[in-house]
């Protein structure tokens, strides 16, 4: 109940187009929805985040589609760049004793073919 | 503003030994949580500081234990080192008032042999 499911594993875009990774969830407890970028060797860098209040949040080319009732979230990357070539991950906020945990998905790897 | 900074970078050690890695949070984070990212998964959860007491732990075993420090900086010690305990351990900062809100730091790899 404390897994992120994350598809596809990975994905080739040609340039400009849209990019969709998508996320299911089943704990109702979770109550906060990142997106995370990483490049090789590097450690994951925040991209955009949702509330479950919420059902869309965009900024710049990046937008989060948040469905509640079918507990799962996207992400869609418009006018995919060769930059945007790395793994995203989703996360879910799940509240463990005190604290705040996040719990990731297995990750996407996106190729962004110039 | 300093991000997130972790140290050292690499770590080569061997079954049996232990290891301290060391995190200094975001400034004005006063949470610091830390997880392990085998290779080609997602990061885990190992535990989260706050006001330096441990308020959170995953599914990781006694010894794996950390500290925080008065100025929020934590420490990541692994006892008894295991060949799995390879990986790439990230920290993460965030502030009370936002703690799902994290931010990581570049992550230190461990490789054990």
């Amino acid at each position: 109940q404390q897994q992120v499911k994350q598809s596809p594993q990975s994905l080739i875009v040609q340039k400009g187009g849209i990019s969709i990774i998508n996320c299911a969830y089943e704990n109702t407890a979770f109550d906060y929805f990142p997106w995370y970028q990483q490049f090789p060797g590097k450690g994951p860098a925040l991209l955009i985040a949702i509330r479950p209040d919420v059902s869309e949040k965009k900024e710049g080319r990046f937008t989060i589609s948040f469905n509640k009732s079918a507990k799962q979230f996207s992400l869609h990357i418009m006018d995919s760049q060769p930059g945007d070539s790395a793994t995203y991950f989703c996360a879910a906020s799940s509240p463990i004793q005190g604290a705040q945990k996040l719990v990731f998905g297995q990750g996407t790897r996106l190729t962004i073919n110039p | 503003e300093t991000g997130v900074t972790q140290s050292p970078t690499h770590l080569i050690k061997t079954r049996g030994q232990q290891v301290t890695l060391r995190c200094s949070s975001q400034s004005g984070h006063n949470t610091v949580s830390w997880y392990q990212q085998a290779l080609g998964q997602g990061p885990q959860f190992i535990f989260q500081y706050y006001r330096e007491e441990e308020n959170g732990r995953g599914n990781f075993p006694p010894r794996f234990s950390g500290l925080q420090f008065p100025n929020y900086s934590s420490e990541l010690n692994v006892n008894a080192l295991e060949l799995d305990d390879s990986a790439l351990y990230l920290c993460a900062s965030s502030s009370n008032l936002a703690v799902g809100t994290q931010y990581f730091g570049p992550g230190t790899r461990l490789t054990v042999l």
